[in-house]
């Protein structure tokens, strides 16, 4: 059974950085893509990033460009996103989620996480 | 960036109707569209990709088509476990985006 398990979350007060991660089991990590999507409260989703299966591709949303960065560790199975210069529009759940596709994804997300809330505020 | 315009924004039905929802490209994406349920503190499940395909365990009430800009979902016969918030996406180009949700509702 494919598992995702973030982690990381809390409260950050602008300015201030925060680490995410996404304990992954049940497949084989190191032949997928793998994105984060977040979701403000009360609203929809937004694409955040996306890294292929072996970290050497990486892609941004134009909101997150500089100041994110994704990177996974496939000896351990996990992903991360190191968030830096975090504002109050960066409050949101953070969904880590597999992609269906290996080696760079397609964007097409089959599992998800449960989610991370992450609180940008004074 | 590509964006997606979904309506209605919600909608009213009853147990065993047969509920449709669009999502509308500002370009064309071919066929790299999938549609995502969403209940309430919950992360978002896959239905459909690729436009017209069922997720493995899927329903088979759910189905999907489009291509080019115009898509569709359908829910041939609602059940009380379908009302959630839907959403398209499409994965034809960076950035992925989706549409802004229909939230489906009991009538």
């Amino acid at each position: 059974e494919v598992q995702l398990l973030e982690s990381g979350g809390g409260l950050v007060q602008p300015g201030g950085s925060l680490r995410l991660s996404c304990a992954a089991s049940g497949f084989t990590f190191s032949s997928y893509a793998m994105s984060w999507v977040r979701q403000a409260p009360g609203k929809g989703l937004v694409w955040v990033s996306i890294i292929s299966n072996r970290g050497g591709i990486t892609f941004y949303a134009d909101s997150v460009k500089g100041r994110f960065t994704i990177s996974r560790d496939n000896s351990k199975n996990t992903l991360y996103l190191q968030m830096n210069s975090l504002r109050a529009e960066d409050t949101a759940v953070y969904y880590c989620a597999k992609d269906d596709y290996g080696v760079k994804g397609r964007g097409l997300f089959d599992y998800w996480g449960q989610g991370t809330l992450v609180t940008v505020s004074s | 960036a590509i964006q997606l315009t979904q309506f209605p924004s919600s909608l009213s039905a009853s147990v065993g109707d047969r509920v449709t929802i669009t999502c509308r490209a500002s370009q064309g994406i071919s066929s790299a569209l999938a549609w995502y349920q969403q209940k309430p503190g919950k992360a978002p499940k896959l239905l459909i990709y690729d436009a017209s395909s069922l997720e493995s365990g899927v329903p088979s009430r759910f189905s999907g088509s489009g291509s080019g800009t115009d898509f569709t979902l359908t829910i041939s016969s609602l059940q009380p476990e379908d009302f959630a918030t839907y959403y398209c996406q499409q994965f034809n180009n960076y950035p992925y985006t989706f549409g802004q949700g229909t939230k489906l509702e009991i009538k």
